[in-house]
């Protein structure tokens, strides 16, 4: 199937461990992005990468730190983690602008981190 | 990227249209205007998007006012799987690896 996926769908860890979230998009896109769904149910952009370049890098902490070994992947990883780091994350993927629709984003189905 | 602001909810009956109001008053000339749903538990979903003239595709029509400050997504005849919460965003098209700004959304309701 052609998709954005994630993987884990659910991570339930202790404060203060490290983990990553891996996502894969087979779509042939060169855009990809990371956004955050918090307890209230707000989705925010983290992160964009465009052909493994850093985009936007919305005012998050260090502590996640992206990282894009090549156009199909954008992993996640966050070091110490805070029990506010408890959210839905999603991956998305754009197609490259000469294709049109660039503007147009395609998202995996989420990673639920719990932090206890 | 312009604000937007929608109902925080609202029902609609099966089968009937469901028709899903935004205002963007604020909204420049090169913004367009995107629609995206979320069902419960699932990764937001691209539905359509305009710039001033009426578009309609395989899920839904985009209704822009002639003065482009406001806008309604139609779902021609809901069901119950077009129970999500639904995006309205304001943003210039192509803008390569821009972001998408969520508010909260209308969630839409389809009860039998």
């Amino acid at each position: 199937d052609t998709a954005v996926s994630q993987t884990p769908k659910y991570l339930v860890t202790q404060m203060g461990n490290d983990k990553s979230i891996k996502c894969e998009q087979n779509l042939g896109h060169d855009t990809m992005y990371w956004y955050k769904q918090d307890s209230k149910k707000f989705l925010k952009i983290m992160f964009s990468y465009n052909n493994k370049e850093l985009i936007i890098n919305e005012t998050v902490p260090n502590r996640f730190s992206p990282k894009s070994p090549d156009k199909a992947h954008l992993n996640l990883h966050i070091n110490s983690l805070e029990l506010g780091d408890s959210a839905v994350y999603f991956c998305a993927s754009s197609p490259p602008s000469n294709v049109g629709r660039a503007d147009t984003q395609y998202f995996g189905p989420g990673t639920r981190l719990t932090v206890l | 990227d312009a604000k937007t602001t929608q109902p925080p909810s609202m029902d609609c009956a099966e089968g009937r249209a469901a028709n899903l109001p935004c205002n963007h008053s604020t909204i420049s000339g090169n913004e367009y205007v995107y629609w995206y749903r979320q069902i419960h538990s699932q990764g937001p979903q691209y539905i359509i998007h305009g710039l001033k003239n009426n578009e309609t595709n395989e899920m839904a029509s985009l209704i822009i006012t002639e003065d482009r400050k406001s806008s309604t997504l139609i779902l021609p005849h809901a069901t119950l799987r077009d129970t999500a919460v639904y995006y309205c965003i304001v943003r210039t098209a192509y803008n390569q690896g821009g972001k998408l700004i969520f508010g909260q959304g209308t969630e839409l309701s389809v009860k039998p």
